[in-house]
């Protein structure tokens, strides 16, 4: 299953709301329980990914709620509704519906 | 909290091989719980997973390194090996072991730093 996720990069406003999407060549949403075997995870430089979001939309322990998952089937997008300094990172989407698991190629959020 | 170390060698030539560890803390590598998985990242670029092993001796590896690549755990050690045959400079990447929770199988939840690996001649 092909990730792609748009745009590659964006910058916002402090405080303002960013908007990642990312899609799926096929569905990922299971049709016997409607769940997304969707993730969306954040790298800052010189560091592993933090997982931040799995079945679509449940928030990691931990997780500031300002980061929300949402979408089903292909289509799935994940808001910062305002944007922290502390965001500042690459963000990657990736599937767990099959494997091989395959992940987004990214989008850089900037403060703008 | 697991805690994952990976560990590995200096500078490759190509066709020689690869082989990485990594030492878990805080949770068992074998039972069947977790699912200890084995990524990596070509620099600037994304992510791509490389297999994942299990109960120590069942694995399930990405079928375009299918043919190179070998995983395995040693219970008594806490100890995961990646080996990974006839690398090229294709190969270069920062190789991270991981945690993926049976009950969520693909769900990355606990990641190691990496370790970068090169392969130059």
């Amino acid at each position: 299953i092909v990730m792609t996720q748009s745009p590659d990069s964006l910058a916002v406003s402090l405080g303002e709301r960013a908007t990642i999407n990312c899609k799926s060549s096929q569905t990922v949403t299971q049709s016997s329980s409607a769940m997304s075997n969707l993730t969306w995870y954040q790298q800052k430089p010189g560091q592993p990914p933090k997982l931040l979001i799995y079945w679509a939309s449940t928030r990691q322990s931990g997780v500031p709620d300002r980061f929300v998952g949402s979408g089903s089937g292909s289509d799935f997008t994940l808001t910062i509704s305002s944007l922290q300094v502390e965001d500042v990172a690459v963000y990657f989407c990736q599937q767990y519906f099959t494997t091989p698991w395959t992940f987004g190629q990214g989008t850089r959020v900037d403060i703008k | 909290q697991v805690q994952l170390l990976e560990s590995g060698p200096g500078p490759l030539k190509p066709s020689e091989t690869l082989s990485l560890t990594c030492t878990v803390s805080g949770g068992s590598i074998d039972g069947g719980t977790n699912y200890w998985t084995w990524i990596r990242q070509r620099p600037g670029q994304g992510l791509e997973w490389i297999g994942y092993i299990y109960n120590t001796g069942s694995a399930h590896y990405n079928p375009t390194l299918k043919s190179r690549i070998n995983m395995s755990g040693e219970t008594s050690k806490s100890r995961l090996s990646l080996t990974l045959t006839s690398v090229t400079a294709a190969d270069t990447a920062v190789y991270y072991c991981a945690r993926s929770k049976s009950e969520a199988r693909g769900v990355i939840d606990s990641w190691g730093q990496g370790t970068l690996v090169t392969v130059s001649s």
